[in-house]
């Protein structure tokens, strides 16, 4: 069974600029839900989608939003960048709800100069 | 607020000795605990977890033991390997809150031949 996959592997963007990273969950798992991870900070929870609706978020501000498709891939966006979303952002796939065993993804390191 | 901390943000132990990774948590609806592996330039993958009716948790040379009363939990390696070089991570879910899980910062674990 395919793992989780995360496109693109790597991304260097400018202030300013948005961004969005794409999440293609294992076959069968329909909750996503996306990670920044960051040295100082460690797994932060941005959101966590379950049949095509949000239903957690973390405490991160609106520029970042995500979506699922009825195949359950997702897609995350970060509008008007700035420097210290400078992050790699790790997707996770599990069969139902949050608590399941999560799968994680390679992540997508974003560099914002 | 750190509700899960992993205060030793590295380990570094010799091959064949036990390797003895803490975490300790604030919150206590927390009712099932996780443990993540990260190679570098990888996802986090899944470990080894316990729900808070049991104190210990055996998978090979894999042990957690949590206490519930000191709000603490530990991983036990035994024997470390030079492969289980990696940063491990914590991570607690709880009823509430959607079942989001809350991680801690994780702890560099360096396992010398």
């Amino acid at each position: 069974k395919a793992g989780v996959t995360q496109t693109p592997r790597y991304l260097i963007k400018t202030r300013g600029q948005q961004v969005t990273l794409s999440c293609s969950p294992i076959s069968g798992h329909r909750s996503v839900s996306w990670y920044q991870q960051t040295p100082g900070q460690g797994l932060q929870f941005l959101f966590e989608y379950f049949s095509e609706t949000q239903r957690n978020k973390g405490n991160f501000p609106g520029r970042f939003s995500g979506r699922q498709f009825s195949n359950s891939r997702s897609e995350m966006n970060v509008s008007t960048l700035e420097l210290g979303d400078s992050a790699l952002y790790l997707c996770a796939s599990s069969l139902a709800v949050v608590s399941d065993t999560q799968y994680f993804g390679p992540g997508t390191r974003l560099t914002v100069l | 607020d750190q509700q899960v901390k992993q205060n030793s943000p590295s380990l570094s132990v010799q091959e064949g000795r036990i390797s003895i990774l803490n975490c300790d948590y604030t919150n206590s609806m927390f009712d099932y605990f996780l443990w993540y592996k990260k190679y570098p330039a990888e996802g986090p993958t899944f470990l080894i977890s316990i729900s808070s009716i049991k104190d210990k948790n055996e998978d090979g040379r894999f042990t957690v033991f949590l206490n519930k009363s000191a709000k603490h939990l530990s991983l036990h390696i035994v024997p470390s390997q030079p492969g289980d070089s990696a940063v491990y991570f914590c991570a607690a879910g709880s009823p509430g809150n959607n079942r989001k899980l809350i991680w801690g910062l994780g702890t560099s674990l360096a396992v010398n031949p």
